[in-house]
């Protein structure tokens, strides 16, 4: 599976949109990309995933760019509850579904 | 409602004596997951069964092994754990695996293990 990179920490105020960048300049065309997150002490979750098309939740929307190599996983409103670790990860179809977690990027969200 | 469930939230065991962590989930799931994250560290999945199928990745020690009685339950059991073995053990289930959608995995709370 492809690697990928995330800046270590972000931050973001609360209200505003919080922008976590990834790149995966690896991907090949069968490999999607997925958004976890981790809360402090919980379990991770999950967000959103795509292939090359733009997607949207009730959580958040990823932005894949036409390349592919890289993508933006966007908070709308950021809440102190959004406070946490975020993972980007590249995962081929098709394939046992294992999740290879790399260092993510630590979100504070501040007042 | 509680999906993915852990018990304990919390365990101490001694040096060398064997302990089990257990699993269960409320969503009749194919697959499921172990992971053992370690201190400021991601995620590290350990191995998943895929129905009775159990799948073990290349790197987990022996030490570790599993066992999933039926669809709701699965346990991890650690022979003889050491100083190295405290971490937060994860449990995870997806509906399957390998499908784009359906392999969306569902974590628990984790068990912290802590050893004395």
């Amino acid at each position: 599976d492809a690697k990928t990179t995330q800046p270590p920490s972000m931050d973001c105020a609360e209200g505003r949109a919080a922008n976590l960048p990834c790149n995966h300049s690896t991907i090949s065309g069968n490999e999607y990309v997925y958004w976890y997150r981790q809360i402090h002490s919980q379990g991770p979750q999950y967000i959103i995933h795509g292939l090359k098309n733009n997607e949207t939740n009730e959580m958040a929307s990823l932005i894949i760019t036409e390349d592919r190599k890289s993508s933006t996983l966007i908070l709308p409103h950021a809440t102190l509850r959004d406070t946490a670790v975020y993972y980007c990860i590249v995962i081929k179809a098709g394939t046992a579904s294992k999740l290879t977690f790399g260092t993510g990027t630590r979100l504070q969200v501040t007042l | 409602d509680a999906m993915v469930i852990q018990n304990p939230r919390y365990q101490v065991t001694q040096f060398g004596k064997p302990v089990t962590l257990s699993c269960s989930q409320t969503l009749n799931h194919n697959v499921m997951y172990w992971y053992q994250q370690k201190s400021s560290q991601a995620p590290k999945l350990l191995f998943h069964y895929y129905d009775k199928d159990f799948n073990n990745e290349a790197d987990t020690p022996d030490n570790f092994q599993s066992r999933r009685p039926n669809t709701s339950f699965c346990f991890l059991d650690i022979r003889s754990p050491g100083l190295g073995d405290a971490a937060m053990y994860l449990c995870a289930t997806s509906r399957e695996r390998g499908g784009v959608g359906t392999d969306t995995q569902y974590f628990g709370p984790g068990t912290r293990l802590t050893v004395l």
